[in-house]
């Protein structure tokens, strides 16, 4: 079965540069969340969007920026990286039926900031 | 606010023995879903069972099985017959029936030994 994909699986960036991550969901999945992972820590929600469109926020810098595409994928945009941000960044998606509360995730992209 | 508390950082277990997780959360929502998620040294998040706050019969699959207690706000996990496989952080997560966003405990570590 299709799973989550997402892209880089590992990223290098240096302070103050940008990164771009990128998540293709299951097929037909019309939710898409992003979490982030800190070293020791459990994933923290970021930002979810449905059916294009922002539907819910969490804690996420000002520095980052996210959308979802026509064809449902969705980007994580990050400016000016901070050392704080290294991280392993999780998407995950859902289809928004009512009875369809599973979440699944992709294998994470892990953000080095040097 | 919910929150989702793990009180045990480390748990140890004999191969072919029986452990059990702790996982205790508070919430105002009365219609939720409970999950227990693991995350092996590869760091996927992995699903391993789920469990609606309707639903008064315990969730199991196969080797896996939940105590919910509603009133007392308590879903601890059962892991029947060890395998070192099973080694792994093991995330209780919370989701309200009305938005998808998860949240996370704290984490425990599980350590199978042979």
């Amino acid at each position: 079965a299709a799973g989550v994909i997402q892209s880089p699986r590992h990223l290098i960036k240096e302070k103050r540069e940008t990164a771009t991550l990128k998540c293709y969901p299951i097929p037909r999945h019309d939710t898409v969340y992003w979490y982030q992972q800190g070293p020791g820590q459990d994933p923290q929600f970021l930002i979810s969007f449905y059916e294009k469109m922002q539907s819910d926020k969490g804690s996420i810098p000002d520095r980052f920026s996210a959308q979802q595409f026509s064809d449902y994928h969705s980007e994580l945009n990050m400016s000016s990286l901070e050392l704080g941000d290294s991280a392993l960044y999780f998407c995950a998606s859902s289809f928004s039926l009512p009875s369809s509360y599973e979440q699944y995730f992709g294998p994470g992209t892990r953000l080095t900031v040097t | 606010a919910q929150t989702v508390t793990q009180s045990q950082p480390e748990m140890s277990v004999q191969e072919a023995e029986t452990v059990t997780l702790s996982c205790t959360y508070d919430t105002s929502e009365n219609n939720y879903y409970l999950f227990w998620y693991k995350q092996p040294p590869s760091r996927q998040m992995i699903l391993v069972i789920r469990q609606e706050a309707y639903k008064q019969q315990n969730a199991t699959e196969n080797r896996f099985s939940v105590n919910f207690q509603k009133a007392a706000k308590s879903f601890s996990l059962k892991i029947s017959d060890s395998q070192l496989g099973d080694t792994a952080m093991y995330f209780c997560a919370y989701i309200p029936a009305s938005y998808g966003k998860l949240t996370f405990g704290q984490g425990t570590i599980l350590t199978v030994h042979p």
